[in-house]
């Protein structure tokens, strides 16, 4: 069966440091892969999402980059993190091509920028 | 692109009473629609979906019915029970986007009071 790894659970940075998120999806070959970012009590932002390796699309310009080094890899990135970042970070995969998209969420990051 | 509307933002009902759910879409070639859960703190998953060449669909206390020529499509929750409480977000897939990428409603906070 198919798992989704985030890590780390939460996390606690200042100002002006930089930020790694990694996702890691086992048990499926070539998912789409999907960031989202979720404000205290506020909807799903979707901030970048990737078909295959080393494919992004952004969804939001903002501070942050991703990048898909591996099939199964998904990282989140920022070199200067602002208060704004602060929030609950979602991976999420789904089946490529498929007749659906039913989407599948990793357990999250809850970042906090201080 | 595809545009989700979503209604009420908040919900709140007395246990035993049916809840309700409305989603609108922009996108006519939408061809998927489900429905996630998210209970505070968690990950958002999946509870239902219809397809487009489905008119209604149950599990058990939940259903999902879908008006494609109004664009619309509703979750219905019978006999509601305290731990149905939580936000629950609609998506509809459209068949014209990159990676068949959903694009979610901003989400309802259902509260059902004992």
């Amino acid at each position: 069966s198919q798992t989704i790894h985030q890590w780390p659970a939460t996390l606690v940075q200042p100002v002006g440091s930089p930020l790694s998120l990694e996702c890691t999806v086992e048990g499926t070959s070539n998912p789409n892969l999907y960031w989202y970012r979720q404000a205290a009590g506020r909807g799903l932002q979707l901030l970048f999402y990737s078909v295959g390796i080393g494919q992004i699309s952004s969804e939001v310009p903002q501070n942050l980059s991703a990048s898909r080094p591996q099939d199964r890899q998904f990282i989140l990135s920022s070199k200067k993190l602002l208060l704004s970042d602060s929030g609950f970070y979602l991976c999420a995969w789904s089946v490529t091509g498929g007749a659906t998209d039913t989407q599948y969420f990793g357990p999250g990051t809850r970042l906090t920028v201080l | 692109g595809e545009n989700v509307e979503q209604h009420p933002s908040t919900l709140s009902v007395q246990e035993g009473d049916s809840a309700v759910i409305k989603c609108t879409y922009s996108d006519s070639a939408s061809n998927y629609f489900p429905w996630y859960k998210q209970e505070l703190g968690k990950r958002p998953q999946l509870i239902i979906d219809i397809r487009s060449n489905v008119g209604e669909k149950k599990d058990q206390r939940i259903a999902v019915t879908l008006n494609k020529t109004a664009k619309h499509f509703s979750l219905h929750i019978t006999e509601t029970q305290p731990e149905d409480s939580a936000v629950y977000f609609c998506a509809a897939r459209g068949l014209n986007t990159n990676a068949g990428k959903s694009t979610f409603g901003d989400g309802t906070t259902l509260t059902v009071k004992p």
